[in-house]
């Protein structure tokens, strides 16, 4: 089965520039997330969708990111104007929401590298 | 609210010997717990979690943690360590499902070195 996926790998801009990252989460998967990890950080939610709707953005600096999952497949989330601060990793993750009280494990994608100049 | 502490961002023990990384939560309902392993330039790979049940959970590549609730420790072990054991580990917390949903809230990680 094939992993989630995260395009681009690296991207390297300078500050006040705008940016977009890409998660294709495994099939059938209902549930994506983004994480920002900076360096010597754990990863840290940013948001949380189910199918097309967000469950949790609370962590997410809306003045400056957006994200969407317009199908309830694949997702982007977007960074305009970015910041040196926003250097740092972006995790997707997805989950299957089997609509139970079981736990729906998170499955990483590689990760895109961000460096703000 | 949820957190997670882990003690030592970094640990280096010599090849054979026993891996210990700390991990400490705080949850003011009864948690959910994981460890992850993630290599370099790659994401996050479930270890092992504690969901109910019994409290020493075995995960992969031979790791296993126990669920201590009087200390509010999941601390990860492995009896030898091995090279490949190189990489940084991160435990996470996160609630029950009917708790809420399942974020996951991440320490700030422990780099293993494997000493030759």
């Amino acid at each position: 089965e094939a992993g989630v996926a995260q395009s681009p790998r690296y991207k390297i801009i300078e500050k006040r520039q705008s940016v977009a990252f890409w998660c294709n989460p495994i099939s059938g998967h209902a549930t994506l997330y983004w994480y920002q990890q900076i360096l010597g950080q754990g990863p840290k939610l940013l948001i949380q969708f189910q199918n097309n709707g967000v469950v949790d953005d609370s962590q997410l600096p809306k003045d400056r990111f957006s994200a969407e999952r317009l199908k309830g497949v694949d997702s982007t989330l977007k960074i305009q104007p970015a910041k040196l601060e926003d250097s740092a990793v972006y995790l997707c993750a997805s989950s299957l929401d089997t609509g139970t009280s079981k736990h729906n494990e998170q499955f990483f994608g590689p990760g895109t590298r961000l460096t703000v100049l | 609210a949820q957190s997670v502490t882990q003690l030592g961002s970094h640990v280096s023990v010599s090849e054979g010997a026993l891996v210990l990384l700390r991990c400490n939560y705080s949850s003011s309902v009864p948690p959910y717990l994981f460890w992850y392993v993630q290599y370099p330039n790659q994401g996050l790979q479930l270890l092992l979690k504690y969901t109910t049940g019994a409290t020493l959970v075995k995960g992969i590549n031979g790791f296993e943690a126990e669920f201590k609730k009087s200390e509010t420790s999941f601390h990860l072990t492995k009896p030898s360590a091995h090279m490949s054991d190189a990489a940084e580990y991160f435990c996470a917390v996160s609630k029950r499902p009917h708790f809420g949903n399942e974020k996951l809230t991440f320490g700030t990680g422990t780099r293993l070195t494997i000493i030759p």
